[in-house]
């Protein structure tokens, strides 16, 4: 079974307007950290916001935030008042404890629209 | 501060040839993770490092990859031969590893090499 699944292969979204970038997770750790990473057609990856298990709020950095919601095992990403520089793959990732590694997701395209 | 080093950027090369890809970690991280990107397969793990020792090479497709770190400022992903079909980007990342923790220790990915076999 897949542990990250990013189901939008793509997502179009107007400049200015808000967009959700949805990932779902599998495992059975207590104990855990959810990622997104941008990577623009230039190619390199972007790490954008962390949220860990047991934070109880939802992480945001600026205008990126993640939806949390623990029991459904959904880590959305939003991106409110989208620019034309947003557009690019985006990337869902977990680490649990114990492991340094990351299991990326498939990831979403976005594109951003004038 | 410097973030993780790749070279070269881009690699052109004809199947057969040895192929050798760089990576420079950054100062202070103990893990050390390289990474291929297709279209097809997405982001796959190849093989990752902890304080230099190759922990999990489960990634690796075969036995013409190999990768090492002799030292924690330096690791090599080696392809020979190559062929066509390894013509994909190939990233390094490092990341700060704390053992029993799930913690914020985001990866940090190099530019990445763009290989293409002909």
């Amino acid at each position: 079974a897949q542990k990250i699944t990013q189901t939008q292969p793509g997502m179009f979204v107007q400049e200015k307007e808000a967009v959700t970038l949805d990932c779902t997770y599998d495992t059975s750790d207590q104990s855990y950290g959810l990622f997104w990473y941008k990577q623009p057609s230039s190619g390199e990856m972007i790490f954008l916001i962390y949220q860990g298990s047991y934070d109880e709020q939802n992480a945001t950095e600026g205008r990126y935030s993640l939806n949390f919601q623990k029991a459904r095992k959904s880590a959305n990403l939003v991106i409110s008042a989208s620019q034309l520089g947003d557009s690019a793959m985006y990337f869902c990732a977990m680490r649990e404890r114990g492991y340094s590694t990351l299991t990326f997701g498939k990831g979403t395209m976005l594109l951003v629209s004038p | 501060d410097a973030g993780v080093i790749q070279s070269p950027r881009h690699e052109v090369t004809e199947m057969g040839q040895e192929v050798t890809l760089r990576c420079k970690p950054i100062s202070g991280h103990n893990s050390l993770f390289w990474y291929r990107q297709t279209m097809m397969r997405g982001l796959e793990l190849l093989i990752y490092f902890n304080n230099n020792v190759p922990i999990d090479d489960s990634g690796m497709p075969e036995d013409r990859f190999s990768a090492k770190m002799p030292n924690a400022s330096f690791s090599t992903l080696k392809i020979q031969p190559s062929e066509p079909r390894d013509s994909a980007v190939y990233f390094c990342a490092s990341s700060l590893f704390v053992m029993g923790t799930s913690g914020y220790n985001e990866q940090f990915f190099g530019p990445g090499t763009r290989l293409t076999v002909l």
